[in-house]
């Protein structure tokens, strides 16, 4: 059985301060990873995926995630917070082999304070 | 545009209504899904649907009817609703189940008067 464990349902950061949403996974089988933004009202997309290839994942609107085994970790991070990074974020894992539908964490609601 | 299209974006239904949810992607995907997301809870999967065929149903009331003609079009039936089933329901699509994500679509926001 795969879970997804995201800590913190808040995060504030200031702008253009880092910012760091974390995200810890269980998982029998070596995992696939995601993080997905959604902003109010809308569907959620997707920002980055690990797929076993390269440890450190850029994704889209400058946030990156690096894959750490050794600490079932998959955190989400961007240098530099803008007003538009307000959303809520999630992280999900999957079952490489397909066999299971993507397991969602609760998400993380990120304010960027000005 | 994400490829998934969910219509109508909103809708207020009575408790006595009938309605129905759709769903279009154009992606080629071959595995269907829909989510219930309320305020202040986890996404919750409803159905999964694999080369049409139900393979999921996470204990969701019969008010709530899946029906997937076909692998690009999914619908959601609704009857008799409950207050407590306003929420946002969100279509997804992906190929082979998941193992390289899902596309969404921008959900319908249900209100049940």
């Amino acid at each position: 059985a795969q879970s997804v464990t995201q800590l913190g349902s808040h995060v504030s950061v200031s702008e253009g301060a880092l910012v760091l949403l974390r995200c810890n996974y269980s998982s029998s089988v070596p995992p696939y990873l995601f993080w997905y933004v959604q902003y109010p009202n809308q569907g959620l997309q997707l920002l980055l995926k690990y797929t076993s290839a390269a440890t450190l994942v850029k994704g889209i609107n400058g946030f990156e995630a690096e894959f750490k085994k050794s600490e079932t970790s998959f955190h989400l991070t961007k240098p530099s917070a803008h007003m538009s990074d307000a959303a809520e974020y999630f992280c999900a894992v999957s079952d490489p082999s397909g066999n299971t539908p993507l397991v969602f964490g609760k998400g993380t609601r990120l304010s960027v304070i000005a | 545009e994400t490829g998934v299209t969910q219509t109508p974006r909103h809708l207020v239904m009575g408790m006595t209504n009938k309605k129905s949810l759709k769903c279009e992607q154009h992606l080629g995907h071959n595995a269907m899904y829909w989510y219930k997301q309320s305020a202040k809870k986890p996404l919750e999967l409803m159905f999964v649907y694999n080369f049409k065929e139900q393979t999921e149903n996470n204990s969701v009331p019969s008010r709530f009817s899946p029906e997937c003609p076909n692998s690009s079009h999914l619908f959601l039936h609704l009857h008799t609703l409950q207050p407590e089933d306003s929420a946002l329901y969100l279509c997804a699509s992906s190929q082979n189940a998941g193992s390289n994500g899902y596309t969404f679509g921008s959900g319908t926001r249900l209100t049940v008067v």
